[in-house]
């Protein structure tokens, strides 16, 4: 059964720009989320997606959004990257609430 | 609002010694609790989990109860290895709530 996959693994932006990452959940799961993990900040809830609707949001500014599509892969868009944004970004799913979820690699994304 | 409290590190132990991850929580109701690793380079693994008051969760030699009068949720290995090495993340999802709260992480070093 094939993992969560997030892609790209590494991205390198410049101040200003913005980025899309993508997330392919495991198969049959309909909750998709994403983390943000940082150094100083460690890891922070971005927000929760579930049949394309977003169920649950952090306390992230506007610049960050997202959104699932009918076979329930995700992206998550940032837009005017700042040098802070700089993290690794998690991606998980779930078939449930309480079962748990499983988490992809990440995407490495450094804003120069 | 909702938030896990766990030990700091770093931890560093000899092989085979016994390692204790202190975890605690604040939450209303009854939240999923979870222990979640992290080994460098990757994203985060569910160790294990419980759902409700007194149950026990294990996986790979660790275990942990979930004990609601004390609102912890302690992780414990008997004999680590020098594989044990790695990040470990206490975790709780609250009732009808659908993202996961984490702790700040300890980082665990197993010498040989």
């Amino acid at each position: 059964k094939a993992g969560v996959t997030q892609t790209p693994r590494y991205l390198i932006k410049t101040r200003g720009q913005q980025v899309t990452l993508s997330c392919s959940p495991i198969s049959g799961h309909r909750s998709v989320s994403w983390y943000q993990q940082t150094p100083g900040q460690g890891l922070q809830f971005l927000f929760e997606y579930f049949s394309e609707t977003q169920r649950n949001k952090g306390n992230f500014p506007g610049r960050f959004s997202g959104r699932q599509f009918s076979n329930s892969r995700s992206e998550m868009n940032v837009s005017t990257l700042e040098l802070g944004d700089s993290a690794l970004y998690l991606c998980a799913s779930s078939w449930g609430q309480g079962k748990g979820y499983t988490f992809g690699s990440g995407t490495r994304l450094t804003v120069v | 609002g909702d938030s896990v409290t766990q030990m700091e590190g770093p931890v560093t132990l000899s092989e085979e010694a016994f390692l204790t991850i202190n975890c605690t929580y604040t939450a209303t109701g009854y939240p999923s609790l979870f222990w979640y690793v992290q080994y460098p380079g990757e994203g985060l693994q569910l160790l294990l989990k419980a759902t409700k008051a007194d149950d026990k969760g294990s996986n790979k030699g660790f275990e942990a109860t979930y004990r609601k009068e004390t609102t912890s949720f302690h992780l414990e290995k008997g004999s680590v290895q020098v594989s044990d090495s790695a990040v470990y993340f206490c975790a709780l999802s609250a009732t009808n709530d659908y993202k996961l709260s984490f702790g700040a992480g300890t980082t665990v070093t197993v010498r040989a």
